[in-house]
């Protein structure tokens, strides 16, 4: 089953923060994080594999509540160049050589 | 990067006929995958490999077909395709199936008339 993301979209100005959420219905193995720009293939940010872990892209961080099932990527002071949409794809224990992944969240940055 | 190159890169083709789209690595990774990506969907999973001649299921495999003869290359089919089937299709790669990134290709825009 898909994965929940929101917000759907979000437009920020360059410099402003905002957070991404992911949730599943299964039990997590792992979540991924992926950046997609307009026109090209989806590029990994990172991998999240035990609860409560967090992990850093440079301005870009994620962390993984595994009781929860619940992601969230936080963009800190962010750039024109983040600009993209952002899928979260999860692993559940029943499945684990099987990343689904979610609708997306639309970023734009704007000057 | 990741060498991964898809083709064709796009396709326009009409309804009823018979379509395959190749993915062609040089990583020697054992996973490979296909996805179709929709407006409103993100990431579909439509078939993946584990191995040579290993495949299986992914969300949405109904009307496609897939096959790994090589561990290099990863074809998807589409025997009679259909206007649903328009889509953007992206194959990936892993070197293991869990926990590991997936890197794409370029992706192929197929358009079923």
């Amino acid at each position: 089953q898909q994965p929940v993301q929101s917000p759907q979209a979000v437009i920020l100005r360059e410099g402003e923060d905002a957070v991404i959420n992911c949730s599943s219905s299964k039990a997590l193995y792992s979540v991924h994080w992926y950046r997609q720009k307009h026109g090209e293939a989806p590029v990994f940010l990172m991998i999240l594999l035990k609860g409560g872990e967090q992990k850093g892209h440079e301005k870009i961080s994620a962390s993984f509540n595994e009781k929860k099932q619940q992601s969230s990527l936080y963009l800190t002071a962010s750039q024109l160049s983040y600009s993209g949409t952002y899928f979260c794809g999860t692993e559940n224990r029943t499945s684990y050589d099987k990343v689904i992944f979610g609708p997306g969240t639309s970023l734009s940055v704007i000057p | 990067d990741a060498g991964i190159t898809q083709s064709p890169r796009h396709k326009v083709t009409e309804t009823g006929t018979p379509v395959t789209l190749r993915c062609h690595q040089t990583e020697n990774h054992r996973y490979m995958y296909w996805y179709r990506q929709d407006p409103g969907h993100g990431l579909r999973l439509i078939h993946y490999s584990y191995g040579v001649k290993d495949t299986d299921k992914g969300e949405v495999s109904d009307g496609y077909s897939v096959s790994r003869s090589k561990t290099e290359d990863f074809l998807l089919t589409l025997e009679s395709a259909t206007s649903s089937q328009t889509s953007v299709y992206f194959c990936a790669i892993s070197s293991r199936g869990d926990r590991q990134p997936q890197h794409f290709g370029d992706g192929t825009r197929l358009s079923i008339l």
